[in-house]
């Protein structure tokens, strides 16, 4: 069936260097794109998203990038803080059997390292 | 209260038990989620409703019954699990436009139910 997947899953980052977490995906039909966030404990939270007309976009300190060539999306996370430590989902929504479906990645783990 | 609210945050059965999750969202949505999330594993989807009318039920077996009375609250009441079905459970809510499908809009979560089932 149709995934999303991501290409590891744990990334140990120094403190204030950028982290990248990439994320591929199966369905080009997929047309909205989303990075979550979730802090031990906690339920995830939304981070950024983008659809699958524009390639960038920007938000605080962070920036998702899309290359429907490859089917692949990226999450850049700038001067990475402490805070940051948490596993980051993608998740993919795309129209299958006249519905749409919200597909979730298994989660990459940051770890910041002081 | 702020947000979405799950109660109660820990929860341990037996197999025999009945026992219900309870989910309030604060936020004025018009949707609300189900989901099912085990170590290692992708987050499951459940249930949905949307505008308090259950859309959709991703092969979930029977001893999971959702009920949502009105658009702020959502329940899972649970009955004879297993201990498979020990995981986190987690609520979310968003705000969907009722021309287009779901999905389409960031959905807020809570912190979760964290179930043990012995």
């Amino acid at each position: 069936g149709e995934s999303v997947g991501l290409h590891l899953p744990t990334l140990s980052v120094q403190e204030g260097d950028n982290s990248i977490i990439n994320c591929a995906y199966s369905n080009s039909a997929s047309d909205y794109f989303i990075w979550y966030k979730q802090e031990s404990g906690k339920g995830p939270q939304f981070i950024i998203d983008i659809r699958s007309n524009m390639d960038k976009r920007q938000g605080q300190r962070v920036t998702v990038l899309l290359n429907k060539t490859v089917k692949h999306l990226s999450l850049q996370i700038a001067a990475t803080q402490p805070g940051d430590s948490a596993v980051y989902f993608c998740a993919e929504n795309h129209l299958m059997d006249s519905n749409y479906q919200l597909i979730w990645g298994a989660g990459t783990k940051l770890i910041i390292k002081p | 209260e702020t947000g979405v609210t799950q109660t109660p945050r820990h929860l341990v059965m037996g197999m025999t038990n009945k026992k219900s999750l309870k989910c309030e969202q604060h936020l004025g949505h018009n949707a609300m989620y189900w989901y099912k999330q085990s170590a290692k594993k992708p987050l499951e989807l459940m249930f949905v409703y949307n505008f308090k009318e259950q859309t959709e039920n991703n092969s979930v077996p029977s001893r999971f019954s959702p009920e949502c009375p009105n658009s702020s609250h959502l329940f899972l009441h649970l009955h004879t699990l297993q201990p498979e079905d020990s995981a986190l459970y987690l609520c979310a809510s968003s705000q969907e436009n009722i021309f287009f499908s779901y999905y389409l809009y960031e959905q807020y979560f809570g912190p979760g139910t964290r179930l043990t089932v012995t």
